[in-house]
């Protein structure tokens, strides 16, 4: 089966701090993607990478930055966490096929205080 | 650009009645259709997808989805629901040409009682 795996389910952090969120996958996805979760927004695309060291801006790339040195690992960095930017944090692969599904992590509740 | 519209964001029903969730798109290129479900503090896991043929995909645990073209909906339906499908669902769409990133709604809650 396939895997994502997201560092931590719940994270506290105060205004200011440099957060990092990781995401590894165990099934040599190409793409790889982080979307936030909100209430009555649903899911919105902040960065996704098709490759090693490729980055493309999502919707919504503002305050956040992204990392990928190695194919199975994609971070979300928060350079300096805001109290909107409380949310939960969705990691995805998927493969380059036509048509294929993207998995998911089990997501990252994060609380910025 | 594409979006995805899911105007219920609460679908309250009894056990065994039947249900239908729906999803409209709008998208100038053809696209892949998907449903994904999110139980309770778990991340998202597909629950159907068109990508050509029959308009009409089926999953594992008697959801059903119809493609229909001429009114961009993908609407999901079971026709008699569990407790257990007491989740969000979103639908979701990607192109079929060009890079594939999903494009979500804002989701539905289904919430069946007893």
């Amino acid at each position: 089966d396939v895997k994502v795996t997201q560092s931590s389910r719940y994270l506290v952090k105060r205004t200011g701090e440099k957060v990092f969120l990781e995401c590894v996958q165990d099934m040599d996805h190409e793409n790889m993607f982080w979307y936030r979760q909100d209430p009555g927004l649903g899911l919105r695309l902040i960065y996704f990478s098709y490759d090693v060291k490729m980055k493309e801006k999502g919707d919504i790339p503002e305050g956040y930055s992204v990392s990928r040195e190695k194919k199975e690992r994609f971070s979300l960095i928060l350079e300096s966490a805001s109290t909107n930017q409380t949310s939960m944090y969705l990691c995805a692969s998927s493969s380059y096929s036509r048509g294929t599904e993207a998995f998911f992590g089990q997501g990252t509740r994060l609380t910025v205080v | 650009a594409q979006s995805v519209t899911q105007l219920d964001s609460q679908v309250p029903v009894f056990e065994e009645a039947p249900v239908e969730l729906r999803c409209n798109y709008s998208s100038s290129v053809s696209v892949y259709l998907f449903w994904y479900v999110q139980y309770p503090n778990q991340g998202l896991q597909l629950l159907l997808k068109y990508l050509s043929g029959s308009t009409l995909v089926e999953s594992i645990n008697g959801f059903e989805a119809e493609f229909n073209k001429s009114q961009t909906s993908f609407h999901l339906r079971k026709p008699s629901v569990h407790i257990s499908d007491t989740a969000e669902y979103f639908c979701a769409v990607s192109v079929v040409t060009g890079f594939q990133k999903l494009v979500f709604g804002t989701g539905t809650r289904l919430l069946v009682s007893p």
